[in-house]
């Protein structure tokens, strides 16, 4: 079955802190995976995707096919940062599997 | 460019009723998924629509269904409403619908059930 586990609900830290939001998928073929942000107040956007290899306002996240993970990390975390945070799959079935998703809360 | 829109914002039903969301895609743009957003459940999916044609759907019962017009602008009725169905509606469209493209979604409409 196709699956995203999001094990935290809620992820608070401290300004300057790192920052890793773990996900968790469960796929039989090769998924293409995706971190989506909704900060308050607006629409749910793409932060990143594994297939560009890109960093986005400094959040990277690596696909590891080996433990089926997807983190997004960040080495300082910055207020303007507080969000949820969604981790989502694609598997070629023209949908995405979302997780249940990821406060985040960036502490002064 | 206008983003995605959907309309109503928010809607009070009561509980037997049906309801008609409405979702405008970005121009250009002919693949429309719909997700139902709940605090306790995150985003699953419901259905998704290409070319008016209905590509996948979700574990939704009979009672939720679509559809895409000629423009790909989207409806989603949901009939016999239930207290459970009581979320936020989100609607996204790709300009393709592969499975890389990025989805663009609206603000979502509302949806109270009493």
């Amino acid at each position: 079955a196709q699956r995203v586990t999001q094990p935290e609900k809620l992820l608070s830290v401290f300004k300057g802190a790192p920052v890793e939001l773990k996900c968790n998928y469960s796929y039989s073929g090769s998924p293409e995976l995706f971190w989506y942000v909704q900060y308050s107040r607006q629409r749910l956007q793409l932060l990143l995707r594994h297939i560009s290899r890109e960093s986005i306002k400094g959040f990277t996240a690596d696909l590891n096919k080996g433990e089926t993970s997807f983190h997004l990390k960040k080495p300082f975390a910055q207020e303007e940062d507080s969000a949820m945070y969604y981790c989502a799959l694609s598997g070629g079935t023209y949908k995405y599997i979302f997780g249940t998703g990821t406060r985040l809360k960036v502490l002064a | 460019k206008a983003g995605v829109t959907q309309t109503p914002r928010y809607l009070i039903k009561t509980r037997g009723q049906q309801v008609t969301l409405s979702c405008s895609p970005i121009s250009g743009h002919r693949s429309v998924s719909w997700y139902q957003q709940t605090p306790g459940q995150g985003l699953q999916f419901l259905f998704e629509y290409f070319s008016e044609t209905q590509r996948n759907k979700g574990n939704f019962p009979g009672r939720f269904s679509g559809r895409q017009f000629s423009n790909s602008r989207s409806e989603m009725n949901v009939s016999t409403l239930e207290l459970g169905d009581s979320a936020l509606y989100l609607c996204a469209s790709t300009q393709s619908g592969g499975i890389s493209t990025e989805a663009f979604f609206g603000q979502g409409t509302r949806l109270t059930v009493v």
